[in-house]
């Protein structure tokens, strides 16, 4: 399985401002996604992270919002812009299938945004 | 849209009680994944079920996927204190996207 790490593991920030969290796998991987948890509930697919094109946006993200790079095959970054309180979330970084029958997704520890 | 309910929403159980989370889908399913999330932590993959009627163990947990691919289940036996946690179920109709259910979160006293 893969390693995942992610930076910063939190933060706390003003409304109005950006911020950008970085994911990084030990291994090259063709898939990564970025989710969002609101405490206690599920996750949401924000986007699909594709490498060297354009992100692809789930329904109701945008990429003016949520700007989303993936220079390689081991790195994404996910940027937040123009936070807001209903910003405040756990945003995750995922990496998967690892193979033609393998489905099986693997995330890293998470970023806990708090937006004031 | 695509929909995967998971029921019921939460659990309490006495320690060695046993445990059952559902899972449904409004469309057939190509596979199915549950995820653990302990508290404070992330999602972490459990088991993948890929054919109709599919019951898998590890150890003391059963899983289960529907003849119809449009449910599933995962059962606990004597649960401990170590199960503690929210039990995701995740499915794909087909192409790269998962759509997870909504979790079923458990507590166990002991």
């Amino acid at each position: 399985s893969a390693v995942i790490s992610q930076k910063p593991s939190r933060d706390i920030c003003q409304r109005g401002t950006s911020l950008t969290i970085q994911c990084q796998v030990d291994s090259q991987v063709t898939m990564m996604f970025w989710y969002r948890q609101q405490p206690g509930q599920s996750l949401t697919l924000i986007a699909t992270a594709n490498q060297g094109s354009e992100a692809t946006y789930e329904s109701g993200f945008v990429i003016d919002k949520f700007p989303i790079s993936r220079p390689n095959l081991t790195f994404s970054t996910l940027t937040v812009s123009n936070m807001s309180p209903e910003d405040s979330s756990i945003y995750l970084c995922s990496v998967g299938p690892s193979g033609a029958s393998s489905y099986e997704q693997y995330f890293g520890p998470g970023t806990r945004l708090t937006v004031t | 849209g695509q929909q995967v309910m998971q029921i019921p929403q939460y659990q309490h159980v006495q320690e060695g009680e046993d445990f059952t989370t559902y899972c449904n889908s409004s469309t057939t399913l190509s596979n199915i994944q549950w995820y653990k999330q302990r508290p404070g932590g992330h999602p972490v993959f459990l088991i993948q079920l890929v054919k109709s009627g599919e019951v898998k163990k590890q150890k003391r947990l059963t899983f289960q996927f529907g003849e119809a691919k449009k449910n599933s289940s995962l059962h606990i036996t004597a649960t401990q204190t170590t199960d503690v946690g929210t039990y995701f179920c995740a499915g794909r109709t087909g192409g790269f996207k998962t759509i997870f259910g909504a979790g079923t979160r458990l507590f166990v006293k002991a």
